[in-house]
């Protein structure tokens, strides 16, 4: 009865390859969120989605890609990955575009080789 | 641009109370959270405040003040679990952010026996 889900837990991968996040919420939400979270513990936004449509892009370098298939998953796909790219990354998901409370998944910590 | 600030670190005695503040200047205010982070896991919601004033919600209360850009958390008769990181997150309601949250760095609280 997992609210946000994500796979894998931990990912350890050499530089230059191509990983995938999984996140899926069965709390009925119709927004889902990708958080970075970097080693001094700082939480950033990466990118939001509203009904499987993109709504918030930050500044985040163009090997990161996410895909919404339908509104209950959010993937994240990363290309060629860096040394700075190791961080826990984290979905997120709320109700009613945004304005409701947001609610995390237990975190993908990522390391990069 | 956000800027919230709020202590890296307090340290307090079991059943003791703790007041971590917190304060911000952003533009398009909704909204503020407290999120509760253990080590190695995800931000959990504790609170929320849109209107100036006190929310409580057993042993720990939250404060608003819109004019004065601050907001606490208050943590009464405090056990060793709440030995945590707690966030504070200001969400943001603009033409190109639906409900966006910006993190403060967190405050680490030690409670010791």
């Amino acid at each position: 009865d997992t609210a946000v889900s994500q796979t894998p837990k931990y990912l350890v991968t050499q530089m230059g390859n191509d990983k995938s996040i999984k996140c899926e919420q069965n709390l009925g939400h119709d927004t889902m969120y990708w958080y970075k979270q970097d080693s001094k513990k700082f939480l950033k936004i990466m990118f939001s989605y509203n009904n499987k449509e993109l709504i918030i892009n930050e500044t985040v370098p163009n090997r990161f890609s996410p895909k919404s298939p339908d509104k209950a998953h959010l993937n994240l796909h990363i290309n060629s990955l860096e040394l700075g790219d190791s961080a826990v990354y984290f979905c997120a998901s709320s109700q009613n575009g945004g304005r409701e409370t947001q609610y995390f998944g237990p975190g993908t910590r990522l390391l990069v080789l | 641009g956000q800027n919230i600030d709020q202590p890296t670190e307090m340290t307090a005695t079991e059943g003791a109370i703790v007041q971590i503040n917190c304060t911000y200047q952003t533009s398009g205010f909704n909204g503020l959270f407290w999120y509760q982070q253990h080590a190695g896991e995800a931000p959990t919601f504790l609170s929320y405040n849109v209107l100036d004033g006190l929310e409580e919600k057993g042993r720990f209360s939250s404060f608003l003040s819109r004019s004065k850009g601050y907001s606490y958390l208050l943590l009464k008769e405090l056990q060793m679990k709440d030995s945590a990181s707690y966030l504070c997150a200001v969400r943001c309601m603009t033409t190109d952010s639906w409900g966006k949250l910006q993190f403060g760095a967190g405050t680490q609280v030690v409670v010791t026996p």
